[in-house]
């Protein structure tokens, strides 16, 4: 039981659409981390926030964005979905951006 | 440019015997540190061990134990005495700095069966 609360479990959509995935931290973990995972693949890092500011991206297009919030809940959003972003999303929040992260169970994503 | 490499696809151990999961890694940082994941179906990513670069000594963490060899650039995961809950994906991953922060770097992951 690692805190971390992702909402939600499954999702299908269609290219071309947008969408919202959802990630409560545990209290005091300033901390946020998503990450993208492909089948078969390892998680690749998407962006880190810490106090509400992006803290460090990876190699994903503008159109993967996040937010998070005061109350360590944290967004990330994806516009124009292509059929590539079918994936696991995972969050992983920790106190700062230098302690071990903790991972939520994901959020699988279709794209039709 | 980091790279986690985990060469074993799958692999099988019967339940109780011990088993060791192979992770190469390539840095050319001092300062790094290597973790172990298990994930299992449900998806969660569940810590299990953590070496420091500067850590003399192997890791240990109960039934798992980390073999660092760092001129070779390894960090094994050795299980011993496997069990049927232990069929699940198993990640090495590397911590890696990014511009104000520090991220994860995965390898691509071993697939570990116990049977009975």
């Amino acid at each position: 039981e690692t805190g971390v609360t992702q909402s939600p479990t499954h999702l299908i959509k269609t290219r071309g659409q947008q969408v919202t995935l959802r990630c409560s931290s545990q209290s005091g973990h300033n901390t946020v981390s998503w990450y993208q995972q492909a089948l078969g693949q390892g998680p690749q890092f998407i962006f880190q926030y810490y106090r509400e500011e992006e803290n460090g991206r990876g190699n994903f297009p503008p159109r993967f964005s996040g937010l998070q919030f005061p109350n360590y809940s944290s967004e990330l959003n994806v516009n124009a979905l292509e059929l590539d972003d079918s994936a696991l999303y995972l969050c992983a929040s920790s106190r700062t951006p230098y302690q071990p992260q903790h991972f939520g169970d994901g959020t699988r994503l279709s794209i039709l | 440019a980091q790279k986690i490499t985990q060469t074993q696809p799958g692999m099988f151990v019967q339940e109780k015997e011990a088993v060791t999961l192979d992770c190469t890694y390539d840095t050319s940082d001092q300062s790094y540190g290597l973790f172990w994941y298990k994930q299992p179906s449900s998806g969660e990513m569940i810590f299990l061990i953590y070496q420091g670069s500067y850590d003399e000594q192997n890791a240990t963490e109960g039934r798992y134990s980390l073999n660092f060899q760092k001129a070779r650039k390894s960090a094994n995961l050795v299980i011993s005495a496997s069990q049927l809950g232990g069929s699940a994906m198993y990640f090495c991953a590397m911590r890696v700095p990014q511009g104000g922060s520090e991220k994860l770097v995965f390898g691509k992951g071993t697939k570990l069966t116990v049977n009975p």
